[in-house]
């Protein structure tokens, strides 16, 4: 059973662009929920996705959207960067949507805006 | 809304010293709550939960409802327990939605 993983490891990129972080959850997982980690913070959620469509937003503009795929991978969009974005962006999936579930998280992007 | 609370950015302790990380919660209905942790260069894993009622690598949280707080204690640490720790809370039909503290990085001397 392979674990979670994000790509790419490293991102910069300049205020008014948008940038498209991946991510693949293991096998069988059909949630995904994603998380925005400033630096010095704790992870604050983002958005779930459940099975292709969405199951759940934080308090975060629309700016920020996502999508989930069959295959376990799903994207995480954020348009009109702000220097604000910078953070690790973490991605977590756990099997079903119970509140019980461990999320299991990958490593991060470490997104960084100019 | 869900707020979690941890009051110490950071915590020493010694090798053999029992440690407490407090956690406080604020959650109208019952709440499903979690530790977290993240070792140096390591991705952030499950330490564990409430539901669970175990103890993982020494560690214990009892939950109490009457204080909300979900403090995790270990009677003797190690060098090894050096980490960064999280509480979290996911409640309702946050379909397993965390919300996570600021988190408190624990530091055990020998």
């Amino acid at each position: 059973e392979t674990g979670v993983t994000q790509s790419p490891t490293h991102l910069i990129k300049t205020r008014g662009q948008q940038v498209t972080l991946r991510c693949s959850s293991q096998s069988g997982h059909n949630t995904v929920s994603w998380y925005q980690q400033a630096l010095g913070q704790g992870p604050q959620f983002i958005f779930q996705y459940y099975r292709e469509e969405e199951n759940g937003r934080g308090n975060f503009p629309p700016r920020f959207s996502g999508l989930q795929f069959p295959n376990y991978s799903s994207e995480l969009n954020v348009n009109a960067l702000e220097l604000d974005d910078s953070a690790l962006y973490l991605c977590a999936s756990s099997p079903a949507r119970s509140i019980t579930d461990t999320q299991y998280f990958g490593p991060g992007t470490r997104l960084t805006v100019l | 809304a869900q707020r979690v609370t941890q009051p110490e950015k950071l915590l020493s302790v010694f090798k053999g010293a029992p440690v407490e990380l407090k956690c406080n919660y604020s959650y109208s209905g019952s709440p499903e709550l979690f530790w977290y942790v993240q070792y140096s260069r390591q991705r952030l894993q499950l330490l564990l939960r409430h539901i669970s009622r175990e103890s993982i690598k020494g560690f214990t949280a009892d939950l109490n409802k009457g204080e909300t707080s979900f403090h995790l204690k270990k009677p003797f640490a190690q060098e090894e327990d050096s980490a960064m720790y999280y509480c979290a809370l996911a409640g309702g039909t946050s379909y397993g939605k965390l919300t996570f503290g600021q988190g408190t990085i624990l530091t055990v001397h020998p």
